[in-house]
């Protein structure tokens, strides 16, 4: 199956800071990427669909100027989560999308661990 | 009626029986079907995709696909605890450019 990684794989930052998630395709090359917020023992929620070369879409009820996307390249997007509050503290994962064979199957990164203090 | 629906569980089955997890969806137009595992504190793993009807097998997995009934199942063979996991089905649709539609997940328990 395809690979994709994430960095950080856990961050820790103070109260009004942003932090920078960077989601890669590594064996593949991703025209849609998509970021995701899961709270604990509760369901994947999908943040925004990232496409390379265009502006993200984002989902009701998601604040596009609090989670940046940028989607500079076909293998590499980025989620920049803005003047960060604890509430932002949530576990994030990326999934990208692999075109080469199929219908394009959708293969998650290790997801990042964001605590705001 | 929500997107995708599966059994609620959670589903306990002895090591090396089959566990059977079931999945309906309400949009006919939905394309590729997608059974993922996550353990907990992790990612979704992908283990199975499906998209013609019938059946397709990988190892111990096999996935059902139904569309006339709307219906996509998992059976996985041979149980084991490290199969103990929550399984979390998923679907797209030709128009959504490959977002997945989740169900809650089954949360799976295989007990030695």
């Amino acid at each position: 199956g395809a690979v994709v990684s994430q960095h950080p794989s856990w961050v820790i930052c103070k109260s009004g800071t942003s932090v920078k998630i960077e989601c890669r395709s590594l064996d593949f090359q991703a025209t849609t990427m998509f970021w995701y917020r899961q709270f604990p023992k509760q369901s994947l929620m999908l943040m925004a669909t990232s496409n390379e070369g265009s502006k993200a879409t984002y989902e009701q009820g998601v604040e596009k100027d609090k989670f940046l996307i940028n989607h500079a390249s076909l293998t590499l997007s980025t989620l920049t989560v803005t003047s960060a509050h604890p509430e932002d503290s949530s576990f994030y994962i990326c999934s990208a999308r692999d075109t080469r064979q199929g219908l394009g199957e959708q293969y998650f990164g290790p997801g990042t661990r964001l605590t705001v203090t | 009626q929500k997107e995708v629906e599966q059994n609620s569980g959670p589903l306990s089955v002895p090591e090396g029986a089959i566990a059977s997890l079931n999945c309906t969806y309400s949009d006919r137009g939905s394309q590729s079907f997608f059974w993922y595992r996550q353990y907990s504190g992790k990612s979704p793993e992908l283990i199975m995709f499906i998209y013609s009807n019938g059946d397709k097998e990988d190892g111990r997995f096999t996935a059902q696909l139904n569309k006339a009934s709307q219906y996509v199942s998992l059976l996985i063979r041979d149980s084991q605890p490290s199969d103990s996991a929550t399984y979390l089905c998923a679907v797209t649709r030709g128009s959504t450019l490959g977002r997945l539609y989740f169900g809650r997940g089954t949360q799976l328990t295989v007990w030695p």
